[in-house]
Order: structure tokens, then sequence, then C-alpha cells
């Protein structure tokens, strides 16, 4: 069974400061994504990550991967107060019948603070 | 592009009811996945549907059901409420190609409230 665990499940850092998110998963898969959500929001997708070593920069967001490691980070540089939200990865794995379905962690909730 | 819709977006329901929860995913993509997400278990995967037939299911009761339709289209049904049913139901939609990874895009959920 395909497992996903995220640490810290809680992050309160100071604005300007820099700090990175884990994503260990626990079966050989190439596939990993992040996403997004704002309270009472939907998920929104930030990074698609599709094999090892890919690594993926968005503004103040960088995410990679290490297949073989089985983890993936989701770096912040210099936070802003926009950053806040809750932040999950998930793993799919390409079976010969298709994709499975997304396992996700249980999220990083941030809060970028003054 | 339009996104992923779903309807309600918001649901209040007494224990026992049943309740129905739509969604259109985008254009083109023929994949469904319905996902639950409640502050203690997180997110579940409850099903997905491609081309009218359930490809996966989740670890979810019986009660739990779903359907897609020849627009791809979808419904999930739960029957005979619970409390523990109150969660954000999310749907999200998805290209499917042949041998290649494809990601998810998720509509903005219905809210449930069971009473």
């Amino acid at each position: 069974e395909l497992k996903v665990e995220q640490n810290p499940l809680f992050l309160s850092m100071q604005e300007g400061k820099n700090y990175t998110i884990y994503c260990n998963y626990s079966t050989t898969s190439d596939r990993l994504y992040w996403y997004r959500q704002d309270p009472g929001k939907s998920l929104e997708s930030l990074f698609v990550l599709l094999s090892n070593g890919a690594v993926k920069q968005e503004g103040r967001l960088m995410a990679s991967l290490d297949t073989k490691a089985r983890l993936s980070t989701l770096h912040i540089t210099a936070a802003v107060h926009d950053l806040s939200a809750t932040y999950f990865c998930a793993v799919d794995i390409n079976g010969d019948s298709g994709n499975t379905p997304l396992v996700f962690g249980k999220g990083t909730r941030l809060s970028v603070i003054a | 592009k339009a996104g992923v819709t779903q309807t309600p977006r918001y649901l209040i329901k007494t224990r026992g009811q049943q309740v129905t929860l739509s969604c259109s995913p985008i254009s083109g993509h023929r994949s469904v996945s319905w996902y639950q997400q409640t502050p203690g278990q997180g997110l579940q995967f409850l099903f997905e549907y491609f081309s009218e037939t359930q490809r996966n299911k989740g670890n979810f009761p019986g009660r739990f059901s779903g359907r897609q339709f020849s627009n791809s289209r979808s419904e999930m049904n739960v029957s005979t409420l619970e409390l523990g049913d109150s969660a954000l139901y999310l749907c999200a939609s998805s290209l499917v190609l042949a041998g290649a990874p494809y990601e998810q895009y998720f509509g903005p959920g219905t809210r449930l409230t069971v009473t």
C-alpha cells in the first residue's frame, strides 16, 4: 500500500526566511504532484514532477524529486504572507492498466508571519 | 477553457437521507475522480471513472456510489447519510494518455454537512 508522509505538518515562519517541506513515499514511483489549498477552497496544482532529478521553480517555490530516495522537497525562499496556505504532495503509480489514484500526504499548514 | 465545475457548492442534509453530487470535467477530459476531504482523515480517494466505467475504487462503504455519463459528466451518490459523511467532496478531471502520466485538475468542491 502506497503511503505518503509530509513533514512538518505545521509550519510558522517569518517573512523573508527560507524553509523546506519534505514529502516521503513508500513505493517506487516517478510521478509526484504538489498542490496548494487556501482555507475553504479547492486544490490548486503547483508542480508536476515526472522523473528522477526533476526540479521546477515558480516564484518563491521550488520543488524537486529524488525517486531513489523516494523523497520530494518543496523549498520556500524569502517567504511572504501570500504563501500562507496548506501544501499537499501526492503520488500515483503508472500501472499496466492506467494510472492509479492519487495518494495524498496529510498536508503542511504554512503560516507566514511578519 | 472552463475549469471543473461541481454542483451544488453547499449542501445540508439530515442523517439517513441520500445525496447526489454532480461534476462536469474540463472539456476533453475523460477521466473523473472523486475525493473526500475531512480534517481527521485528510484527502481520500473515492473512485475514478473513465469512459463510463469505474476503473478504481477506494476503501469506502457501498453507500458511496458513482457513475459517469457519455459526455464525461459524473455524479456521486451517498445513501443513508451518517454524521461522519460531512466533508468537502472534490472532483478532479484529467486527460488519459496511454502510458503517460497525467495531471488532475480539481473542482471547487461540494461542502456537505450532515446533521
